[in-house]
């Protein structure tokens, strides 16, 4: 079983450049979210939709742009890469909510900012 | 601030022995989430508790969730090598969509 599926697994930018990491899950949820992990802060929330055509800002949305036009995949957007955005992505998805079920998230994006 | 403190934040025990870890608030929480990250991986949910006073086990692991859920403990019993990873307790925010994590317990197992 797939799951959560998150590429690239491993990217290095240099500052100014842009690109998109990719997430997709076949378990049919309709809820989905980007976090970022960094040492010392925790998991912090980007994005999320709650459905195809819906998202909305989480705690640190500045710099990242999602889109959602089908409830499979949820891309996340750096329109102009910055050190601090140096950081372990993680894409997650949930059926019940994302507050309230479980959280299947993928494997991961290392993505250094040059 | 941070709205779960999770303590130790870093944790090397030896192999056959055990090991709590803390996961504390000032607000109360309709429920916990415990997740297990391991290198490289994502976390893994490992166990929901919903009921204060509430105990769950998972074969040596056992989660607590206080009388007045604020507060939740995990206790792993004779800890193994697989038990080594990041365990991060999560509680779901009133009017938001989305879950606070703590910034987590790192355990070691030395075998």
């Amino acid at each position: 079983n797939a799951g959560v599926t998150q590429t690239p697994k491993f990217q290095v930018l240099k500052t100014g450049q842009s690109m998109t990491l990719q997430c997709a899950q076949d378990m049919n949820h309709e809820y989905m979210s980007w976090y970022r992990q960094d040492p010392g802060m925790g998991l912090r929330l980007i994005h999320y939709s709650v459905g195809a055509g819906i998202t909305d800002q989480g705690e640190v949305p500045n710099g990242y742009n999602v889109s959602r036009s089908t409830t499979e995949d949820f891309p996340l957007r750096l329109l102009s890469a910055a050190p601090s955005q140096t950081s372990v992505y993680f894409c997650a998805s949930s059926w019940t909510g994302l507050n309230t079920g479980e959280l299947f998230f993928g494997e991961g994006s290392r993505l250094t900012v040059l | 601030t941070q709205l779960l403190e999770q303590s130790p934040q870093f944790l090397s025990i030896q192999e056959g022995e055990n090991l709590t870890v803390y996961c504390n608030s000032s607000s109360v929480f309709s429920s916990l989430q415990w997740y297990r990250q391991e290198p490289g991986e994502g976390p893994v949910l490992l166990v929901t508790v919903v009921t204060g006073g509430e105990v769950k086990k998972l074969k040596r692991l056992t989660f607590q969730f206080g009388d007045a859920r604020k507060d939740s403990s995990l206790h792993i019993t004779a800890a193994q090598p697989g038990d080594t990873g990041l365990y991060l307790c999560a509680g779901p925010l009133y009017g938001n969509n989305r879950l606070a994590f703590g910034k987590g317990n790192q355990v070691v197992v030395i075998p």
